[in-house]
């Protein structure tokens, strides 16, 4: 299985923007929009944000985007809020990378 | 509304068994792929492998196959993750979670999630 790198951490200040990176030969142009993000607050179970590279699943803010060019995907994160600090986990699939290593976002 | 309901926290010594549940709700379970994601204290999230309840079909990942078995009861809308043998190095949180699209026995995401199961094993 390849794998999907990610940075270990990211910061940002209440009402920046952020993004966050996730590289790996499983992420290319073509019909592969599979890429997901999921948020993980401490003690809690991961939570989907974006699934098929930039869709959000009802009830995400849209201060939350995901889009993809060659073997990176990125989320960017608008309007940064306490509450958004918490680890984020890109993923593809389950037969290449189903998981990046995490980064960990620290709200300043 | 989708529910996947997991036992809190369940605590064995090396070389015992254990089952652990992911009880669903809300949704028709043979439907879709159930998956099972590993962390450890302090680390990211593993895939062990996925199962489509309407027919065992399973698939596990590399890491995962022959150290843990996965299944369904169809008849109570439940799947299982299961050791037979449990090492020191099993102590982890173990998630559940619903694949949201999945074809072909891949899963592309998962959409709805369990709150973990806390497996400690002692030795």
């Amino acid at each position: 299985q390849s794998a999907l790198t990610q940075p270990a951490s990211v910061s940002g200040s209440p009402g920046q923007s952020i993004t966050i990176s996730c590289t790996g030969t499983s992420i290319h142009d073509g019909p592969y929009n599979y890429v997901s993000w999921y948020q993980q607050h401490p003690g809690k179970a991961p939570k989907l944000i974006i699934y098929d590279v930039s869709h959000r699943p009802p009830g995400i803010s849209n201060r939350f985007s995901g889009s993809k060019s060659g073997n990176t995907a990125s989320l960017t994160i608008s309007g940064l809020q306490a509450e958004d600090e918490a680890d984020y986990y890109c993923s593809s699939s389950t037969n290449t990378s189903p998981f990046g290593g995490g980064t960990k976002l620290t709200v300043l | 509304e989708v529910q996947l309901v997991q036992p809190g926290a369940e605590v064995r010594k090396s070389g015992e068994s254990l089952k652990i549940s992911c009880k669903t709700s809300g949704y028709t379970f043979t439907n879709y792929w159930i998956g099972w994601v590993r962390q450890m204290p302090g680390k990211g999230l593993e895939w062990m492998g996925i199962i489509y309840p309407g027919d065992s079909d399973s698939r596990y990942s590399p890491s995962f196959r022959g150290q843990v078995i996965i299944s369904a009861d169809k008849s109570i809308s439940t799947a299982y993750l299961q050791w037979t043998s449990l090492k020191a190095s099993d102590t982890a949180m173990y998630y559940c979670a619903r694949g949201g699209y999945c074809t072909n026995g891949v899963c592309y995401h998962f959409d709805n999630w369990g709150q973990g199961t806390l497996v400690t094993v002692s030795s």
